[in-house]
């Protein structure tokens, strides 16, 4: 049974710490995704990675790092954490073709107090 | 920027009656694939059309690709409660960005027993 898995449901941080999550496929796949999702605004890709150590930026970088020192595994990094980045954090992964489809993890319902 | 615009964003339906979603772009995809979320859960696929026109069946639930391959649309017949989610829809990007997808923002359905 392929997974993707994020190493956290729930998260509770305070404002300034810094916080990691984690992700890890089992598939072999290529392609990396980190998105959030908040009410009404539906899912914005923060960043992606093509390849080992690679890496570009999605639509809302700002606060974000990511990385990728292996093929399995894409880690998000919230370097100083706000309180407007509360959300659920998705971890995907998929292979480079127009149909193919995108895993998903279960999601880190993350809250910066 | 390829853009897909879902409506309705929000559907309330009595079980056993029918429903359409749709998911519309102004740019023309190679494929659509359409995801249904679960709370607390992330996106899983439900379906990829691939050829305009295409017409794919997962037992009640019916997908279109429309022949200009802009559209797509959903229909659920005798909608029951485990219909319940978000349902997304989603387009790879052109040429070189082709390994990420856009999703619109999501269809919320609730069917009622």
């Amino acid at each position: 049974d392929v997974k993707v898995t994020q190493s956290s449901r729930y998260l509770v941080k305070r404002t300034g710490e810094k916080v990691f999550l984690e992700c890890v496929q089992d598939m072999d796949h290529e392609n990396m995704f980190w998105y959030r999702q908040d009410p009404g605004l539906g899912l914005r890709l923060i960043y992606f990675s093509y390849d080992v150590k690679m890496k570009e930026k999605g639509d809302i970088p700002e606060g974000y790092s990511v990385s990728r020192e292996k093929k399995e595994r894409f880690s998000l990094i919230l370097e100083s954490a706000s309180t407007n980045q509360t959300s659920m954090y998705l971890c995907a992964s998929r292979r480079t073709w127009r149909g193919s489809e995108a895993f998903f993890g279960q999601g880190t319902r993350l809250t910066v107090v | 920027t390829q853009l897909l615009e879902q409506s309705p964003q929000f559907l309330s339906i009595q079980e056993g009656e029918n429903l359409t979603v749709y998911c519309n772009s102004s740019s023309v995809f190679s494929s659509l694939q359409w995801y249904r979320q679960e709370p607390g859960e992330g996106p899983v696929l439900l379906v990829t059309v691939v050829t305009g026109g295409e017409v794919k069946k997962l037992k009640r639930l019916t997908f279109q690709f429309g022949d200009a391959r802009k559209d797509s649309s959903l229909h659920i017949t005798a909608a029951q409660p485990g219909d319940t989610g978000l349902y997304l829809c989603a387009g790879p990007y052109s040429g070189a960005g082709s390994y990420q997808l856009t999703f619109g923002k999501g269809t919320k359905l609730s069917v009622i027993p």
